[in-house]
């Protein structure tokens, strides 16, 4: 199994940019994650889905967040407009079930706004 | 408040001795406890997590201690190789709720 897979690895864009992560789960897992992790605040829990369905999003920052799930194999998380303060790494994890146990994480993406 | 925390930020050890990371959390309605290991670039991995019905679980080289008396958590890692060498985290749930994590502990195994 290939895991969680996320892209880019890197992200490097101007304040004011559209900036959008993309995630695919690990094949049967139907709950999906979005933390991002800095140094200040750890890895905050943003939202996650069960069964493509938004159940918890009250860790979003704002409304330049949001994210979909169009189906069971893929995830986006998009910042409009992206501010310099969101830079961070933000991971996608699956899970098995409705579970919040035993998360999968992929590898990241490190976001930079300048 | 609700909280889950670390004694200690960082940890060096000797290659070959046993590792001891701790970790305190503050509400008595966690019952799911679980610990991620995160390598430089990496995403957290899974090591291995416990329910508040157990005090104590073992896997491959790692055991978890669970003290609900005083709310306390420990990954005992045996025979440290530098291949342990990372971020451990613990993270904490509430009746499936969401996992809160720590700040976690950076291990360092000299050789």
């Amino acid at each position: 199994d290939a895991g969680v897979i996320q892209s880019p690895r890197h992200e490097v864009t101007e304040m004011g940019q559209e900036v959008t992560l993309r995630c695919k789960p690990i094949s049967g897992h139907n709950s999906l994650f979005w933390y991002r992790q800095t140094m200040m605040r750890g890895l905050e829990l943003l939202i996650y889905f069960n069964n493509n369905v938004p159940i918890d999003d009250s860790g979003m920052p704002e409304d330049r967040f949001s994210a979909k799930m169009p189906n069971a194999s893929f995830s986006t998380l998009k910042i409009q407009p992206s501010e310099p303060r969101d830079s961070a790494v933000y991971f996608c994890a699956s899970s098995f079930g409705a579970s919040n146990e035993k998360l999968f994480f992929g590898s990241g993406t490190q976001l930079s706004v300048l | 408040g609700e909280s889950v925390g670390l004694h200690l930020p960082t940890l060096s050890v000797q290659e070959g001795d046993n590792s001891i990371i701790n970790c305190a959390y503050s509400n008595s309605a966690s019952d799911y406890f679980i610990w991620y290991k995160q390598e430089s670039g990496k995403g957290p991995q899974f090591i291995i997590d416990i329910r508040s019905n157990m005090d104590k679980r073992q896997g491959q080289r790692v055991t978890v201690l669970l003290n609900k008396t005083v709310k306390h958590l420990s990954l005992q890692i045996a025979a440290t190789q530098p291949g342990d060498s990372a971020v451990y985290f613990c993270a904490e749930s509430r009746q499936g709720g969401k996992l809160i994590f720590g700040q976690g502990t950076e291990l360092s195994v000299k050789p």
